[in-house]
Order: structure tokens, then C-alpha cells, then sequence
């Protein structure tokens, strides 16, 4: 069975400092790990996922997660924070065994971005 | 390409009722995956189909369920409404790859459920 926890429901930060969400995994097998944004009364929308091929993923909108194996983690990172991602943030595992197509989510990150 | 598509996006019901949801995939996805979103419980997995199959199931009690059509369009049905079934029900839909789990999916804006 997989899991994820995710380090504070609610993060702000300034606008211009880095902006970091925290994920952790739980694993008994080699994961597909994701991060999505949800804006108000909208559904999720990729950020980007990791598949194995590289540590290190760049996503959407300047933000990038490094998977670390030793730390189970698969942590969130922009430079430089944006009015515009004021969001909630989901990490999310899928098992890299079998076919099924079923994403594990943590409880969400708020982010919020004061001016 | 046009997105995935749910309708309708707000509903009211009361206890007792039931209700169908439809969700439209994007064009050549053939996997549809359905997600419940409550602020207690966040998001949960309900079920997957792929070629008008059932794959994979959540832990919902049997009054959830659904199916695919030819056209990989998906309805998801729930009988017997409870208060707590009041949540944002997500649809996904999914490239068949050989990635299975590594499948992207791609979400709809949901429908919102009340049940009054």
C-alpha cells in the first residue's frame, strides 16, 4: 500500500522568496509520485510527475521537485513565488506495479502569497 | 484538444435520492478514473474503467457505482443519497500507455454535490 503525507496544510511566503511544500512517500514498491494545483472551483491540473527517468523534474510554471530515495521525500520548490500561485497543492503516489491507474493523495497544502 | 468535461458541475439533492454523473474524457483517453474530494477526508479514489470495464475499486460502500460506454464517455451513480456523499466528485481520464501507474491523469472542474 502507498501513502503520502504532506508538512503543513498551510504555507505563505512573499511574493519573490522561495516557495518549498513538503511531500513524503510511502512506498513498498518504486513509486510514480505527482504534483497537482487545484485553483477555486476548479479541478486538478499536473504540475509535473516523476517516472523514474530522472531525480531531478521540472514542471509548469518554474516550479521543479527532486525525488530522494533515501529520504522518501519528493519535495516541491519555485525560486521565486507569483501572486498567481496562490493555490492548494496535492502530492500524489501511484504504485509501480500492475496496470491500475489509482493516484494515493496527501491532505493538500494551501499556499498562500502575500504581497 | 478539449478537456475533460463533467456535467453537470453543481447539483442538489436530498437524502434519499440518487443521482448520476457524467463525465466526458478527452479525445483517444480511454481510462476514466472517478475521485471524491471532501474537506474531511480530501480525495479518494473511487474507481477506474477502461474499455467499458471496471479495473480497480476504492473502499465506497456499493451504493457508488458506475460504467463506460463504447465511446469511453463514464457515468457514476449513487442511490440512497447520505448527507456525507456532499463532495466535489472528479473524473480523470488517462492515455492507455504501457505506463499503466505512470499514466498521466487529467482531471475535469468536477461536479459539486449537496445533499440537503
Amino acid at each position: 500500500a502507498q501513502s503520502v503525507t504532506q508538512l503543513g496544510s498551510h504555507v505563505s511566503v512573499s511574493e519573490g522568496a522561495l516557495v518549498l511544500l513538503r511531500c513524503n512517500y510511502s512506498s513498498s514498491v518504486p513509486p510514480y509520485l505527482f504534483w497537482y494545483v487545484q485553483y477555486p472551483n476548479q479541478g486538478l491540473q499536473l504540475l509535473l510527475k516523476y517516472t523514474s527517468a530522472a531525480t531531478l523534474v521540472k514542471g509548469i510554471n518554474g516550479f521543479e521537485a527532486e525525488f530522494k530515495k533515501s529520504e522518501t521525500s519528493f519535495h516541491l520548490t519555485k525560486p521565486s513565488a507569483h501572486m498567481s500561485d496562490a493555490a492548494e497543492y496535492f502530492c500524489a503516489v501511484s504504485a509501480q506495479t500492475g496496470s491500475a491507474r489509482q493516484l494515493t493523495f496527501g491532505s493538500g497544502t494551501q499556499l498562500t502569497v502575500l504581497p | 484538444k478539449a478537456g475533460v468535461t463533467q456535467t453537470p458541475r453543481y447539483l442538489i439533492k436530498t437524502r434519499g435520492q440518487q443521482v448520476t454523473l457524467s463525465c466526458s474524457p478527452i479525445s483517444g483517453h480511454r481510462s476514466v478514473s472517478w475521485y471524491q474530494q471532501t474537506p474531511g477526508q480530501g480525495l479518494q479514489f473511487l474507481f477506474e474503467y477502461f474499455s467499458e470495464t471496471q479495473r480497480n475499486k476504492g473502499n465506497f460502500p456499493g451504493r457508488f457505482s458506475g460504467r463506460q460506454f463504447s465511446n469511453s464517455r463514464s457515468e457514476m451513480n449513487v442511490s440512497t443519497l447520505e448527507l456525507g456523499d456532499s463532495a466535489l466528485y472528479l473524473c480523470a481520464s488517462s492515455p492507455v500507455t504501457s505506463g499503466g501507474p505512470a499514466d498521466t491523469q487529467y482531471f475535469g472542474p468536477g461536479t459539486r454535490l449537496t445533499v440537503l
